[in-house]
Order: structure tokens, then C-alpha cells, then sequence
């Protein structure tokens, strides 16, 4: 149980053209789904946390115009970077997590999208 | 707020050794606890997780992880290596929950034949 997918894990882009990457939770329905980004040989740092219905809260620094996210369902949120340039390129994962009790206890991982911006 | 540093950024052991990945952790409130491992190329995989009762935590794969609180550390520890265990491995603090989860720095376990 608790499998999270995203979609495309691979995806190639031309500079300024936008890219969109969905977050799916398989067999739970999440009331939280988070977007992390990852460069090489570092820690996941987190972009952006969205509730399902909600607008997105976005971490500082993160910019809310390029980072385009939508929770539209509870087993679906999705993260579009428009207009991507070069620096854009990164691993993107998203994360999901499942209210147990009343409390949101685990994060279950998606297994990642690398963006290339050429 | 909430802070998580893992000692020691690249791990060697011997196939068959004795693994141990140390984290520490700083929190006002209690925190829950997390270990991931990351293989190369994919998403963050759960090892284990402390939220309240036991502190020795029993994860998957031969992993387990003690949470001291006077020592505000939850080292994560295996008996014996495979060579399939060699991945980089996250420690992870929240409170309230998953809500936000704060990452250390990862430690790239590398395993010897």
C-alpha cells in the first residue's frame, strides 16, 4: 500500500517552454501532497505544500508564477514550470501524505522526475 | 523550529559489518522521526518511522533505529551489510505529524565486498 507515482520520470524540454508533472497516490487518497526539488548529491528541499481543494503554500524563495501547482482531486496534484530555462533542471519529487487518526503521520514518496532544459 | 544533522556524509563498511548512520535532531516540541534511503535515480523510500510508544523502531530490510530523546538522536543501525543496502539514506524530523518534514543533509552509504 501506499504507493505514490508521477509522470513523466523523464522529460526533455527546449529553454521558455512550460512543463507539467503529475503526482499521483495509487491506493490512498491524499490531503497533502508536497513538491520537493533535489539537485545532485544534495538534500530534498521542500518547494511547495498543497491541500487538495486549496491554493498551494509555498516555501520562501520559491517562485509561485514559474512553480504552477494544482491539488484538483485527492489523489491528484500536479506541478507545471513554465517557462523553463536551463537553471530549471533539477529532480522534482513529489510526496503525498494520508490523514491517520486525525493526525497526517507519513509522507510515501513518488519516484521522482528529472527535468532537462536545454 | 525543527533541525536534523546527519554525521558523517559518506559511510564505508564491509559486506557483512555492522551498519550505523547517525542523526541527530533539534526540536522544541516531541518530534516525529524518519529514515529514508534513496537509490540512485528514484524517489525516497520509507526505512522506518518514531511517532510515540517504543523507541526501538524496526524498519524494513534488517533496519532499526533508536530514538534517545536525552541524547536527541535516532541513529539508524543494521547488524550485518549487504551489498545491496549501499544508497543514500535520509533522516527526517516533523511534529504534528507529516505536515513538514525537515531533511538532513543524507549519508551515502557505500558498501565493500
Amino acid at each position: 500500500g501506499a504507493v505514490v507515482s508521477q509522470h513523466p520520470s523523464w522529460v526533455i524540454c527546449k529553454s521558455g517552454t512550460s512543463v507539467k508533472i503529475e503526482c499521483r497516490s495509487l491506493d490512498f487518497q491524499a490531503t497533502t501532497m508536497f513538491w520537493y526539488r533535489q539537485f545532485p548529491k544534495q538534500s530534498l528541499m521542500l518547494m511547495a505544500t498543497s491541500n487538495e481543494g486549496s491554493k498551494a503554500t509555498y516555501e520562501q524563495g520559491v517562485e509561485k508564477d514559474k512553480f504552477l501547482i494544482n491539488h484538483a482531486s485527492l489523489t491528484l496534484s500536479t506541478l507545471t514550470v513554465t517557462s523553463a530555462h536551463p537553471e530549471d533542471s533539477s529532480f522534482y519529487i513529489c510526496s503525498a501524505s494520508a490523514l491517520t487518526g486525525g493526525v497526517q503521520e507519513t509522507q510515501y514518496f513518488g519516484p521522482g522526475t528529472r527535468l532537462l532544459v536545454l | 523550529a525543527q533541525s536534523v544533522t546527519q554525521l558523517g556524509s559518506h559511510v564505508s563498511v564491509s559486506e557483512g559489518a555492522l551498519v550505523l548512520l547517525r542523526c541527530n535532531y533539534s526540536s522544541s516540541v516531541p518530534p516525529y522521526l524518519f529514515w529514508y534511503v534513496q537509490y540512485p535515480n528514484q524517489g525516497l523510500q520509507l526505512l522506518l518511522k518514531y511517532t510515540t510508544g517504543a523507541t526501538l523502531v524496526k524498519g524494513i530490510n534488517g533496519f532499526e533505529a533508536e530514538f534517545k530523546k536525552s541524547e536527541t538522536s535516532f541513529h539508524l543501525t543494521k547488524p550485518s551489510a549487504h551489498m545491496s543496502d549501499a544508497a543514500e539514506y535520509f533522516c527526517a524530523v516533523s511534529v504534528w505529524g507529516a505536515q513538514k518534514l525537515v531533511f538532513g543533509q543524507g549519508t551515502r552509504l557505500t558498501i565493500n565486498p
